[in-house]
């Protein structure tokens, strides 16, 4: 199983909100930058969030990321039919030396 | 504007052997470490190697140490993962990325490898 954990999927109607949580450890989340990527469906993923909260040049503000501790949260607001895909969220881990990344979760609109 | 493009990929049989390359353009290639990340059909990501900026430092997930070596030739910009003892578990898309920070911002367009007999 994944050393992160994040919830399989979330679901919200258009223009609600959601949350996506990303749940580590000390030698993970706790201790490094925590990274958002969306994956749509047949294409490479796609960087959304950086060193915890920093969004990237060319996403838009409906997205904000957070960490507390050992946990990391994105937000999504303004929910569109183009947020839909498989988002995951991803970081080093300090005691395996690897990059981890976590199961994802699939963002449905309704 | 970055360009990591993969090849390489391919059908082979368990037990055999592939190398993957990625050719990589539009950013200074000796700036930043390069990695493997793998993702098997209908499944999430999975990390699978990097390597420093001159080839110094490399890691390995468990699952492909003393398999998989990435290396990287800084003169010809590209990065390389070779491949022994494949299983059918290593089937999958592997895409090259680029590391800045301790995010992946850049991606290729991936490359499939198909452990089959």
């Amino acid at each position: 199983q994944s050393v992160l954990t994040q919830p399989p999927s979330v679901s919200a109607a258009p223009g609600q909100k959601v949350t996506i949580s990303c749940s580590g450890s000390s030698s993970n989340i706790g201790n490094n930058f925590v990274c958002w990527y969306r994956q749509l469906p047949g294409t490479a993923p796609k960087l959304l969030i950086s060193d915890n909260n920093q969004r990237q040049s060319g996403i838009p503000d409906r997205f904000s990321g957070s960490k507390s501790g050992t946990s990391a949260t994105l937000g999504i607001t303004g929910l569109q039919t183009g947020d839909e895909g498989d988002y995951y969220c991803g970081t080093w881990d300090n005691n395996l030396s690897i990059y981890v990344f976590g199961p994802g979760t699939k963002v449905t609109v309704l | 504007e970055v360009q990591l493009v993969e090849s390489g990929g391919g059908l082979v049989q368990p037990g055999g052997s592939l190398t993957l390359s990625c050719a990589a353009s539009g950013f200074t290639f000796t700036n930043h470490w390069m990695a493997w990340v793998r993702q098997g059909p209908g499944k999430g990501l999975e990390w699978v190697a990097n390597i420093n900026q001159y080839g110094g430092e490399k890691y390995y997930v468990d699952s492909v140490k003393g398999r998989f070596t990435i290396s990287r030739d800084n003169a010809k910009n590209s990065v390389f993962l070779q491949m022994s003892g494949l299983r059918a578990e290593d089937t999958a898309v592997y895409y090259c990325v680029r590391a800045s920070g301790s995010c992946y911002p850049s991606w290729g367009q991936g490359t499939l490898v198909t452990v089959s007999s």
